[in-house]
């Protein structure tokens, strides 16, 4: 079964940071593109970034509300997907689903709260 | 710009037919997908491409394309259809951008 299972998700105060995590099982991990995309509380679907596979360079992108801030990073040996969240801000609040890049298997979500 | 504009809300009754829009000039462009987002639950695709199916979606979930809009029509709308619909498009190589969702009512 193909499946990916977000972690790491927490409060943490405006100007933290915090590190989440995407496991992936049941597909070729290695060959993936995968994009995290974010929800705000009652708002709508937001991408926030992408990153390539090794083999197509393992280059990032991201939205520009978060570059700079944001760093997208994989591990292939541990078929995990990270997201790296420094200079947090009150308006990163959100739940944070990781997903292929073509966007047909998502995770549950986790979520982050920024607040004092 | 970067920016594809949907309808806030559509309400149709079960049985009828449901379209919903999604307009930007990347979708001149760009192929477009169809998300399906019901209460606590992350999105689901419904279409790509414009108008492909992923196997699993009822075949009453179609879509099109003309120009710079997208329509997703759902055929015989049912009461489980009801939902949160968002459309998404690879705005260039490096991007990717959400319209910002239509609620979907079915009663």
């Amino acid at each position: 079964e193909v499946q990916l299972v977000e972690s790491g998700g927490g409060l943490v105060k405006p100007g933290g940071s915090l590190r989440l995590s995407c496991a992936a099982s049941g597909f070729t991990f290695s060959n993936a593109w995968m994009s995290w995309v974010r929800q705000a509380p009652g708002k709508g679907l937001e991408w926030v970034g992408r990153i390539k596979s090794k083999t197509d360079g393992g280059t990032t992108d991201y939205a520009a509300p978060v570059k700079g801030r944001f760093t997208i990073s994989r591990d292939d040996s541990k078929n995990t997907l990270y997201l790296q969240m420094n200079s947090l801000k009150t308006e990163d609040t959100a739940v944070y689903y990781c997903t292929t890049a073509h966007m047909d298997v998502w995770g549950k979500g986790t979520t982050v709260t920024v607040s004092s | 710009s970067y920016e594809l504009t949907q309808p806030s809300s559509v309400s149709v009754s079960p049985g009828q037919t449901a379209r919903i829009t999604c307009s930007g000039d990347v979708l001149a462009k760009k192929y477009a997908r169809w998300f399906q987002q019901k209460p606590g639950q992350a999105p689901v695709l419904v279409i790509y491409k414009d108008s492909e199916r992923p196997s699993g979606i009822p075949e009453r979930f179609s879509g099109s394309s003309s120009g710079t809009t997208v329509t997703l029509t759902i055929s015989g709308a049912q009461v489980e259809d009801e939902a949160d619909y968002y459309c998404y498009s690879a705005a260039d190589n490096s991007r990717g951008v959400f319209g910002g969702g239509t609620k979907l009512t079915v009663l």
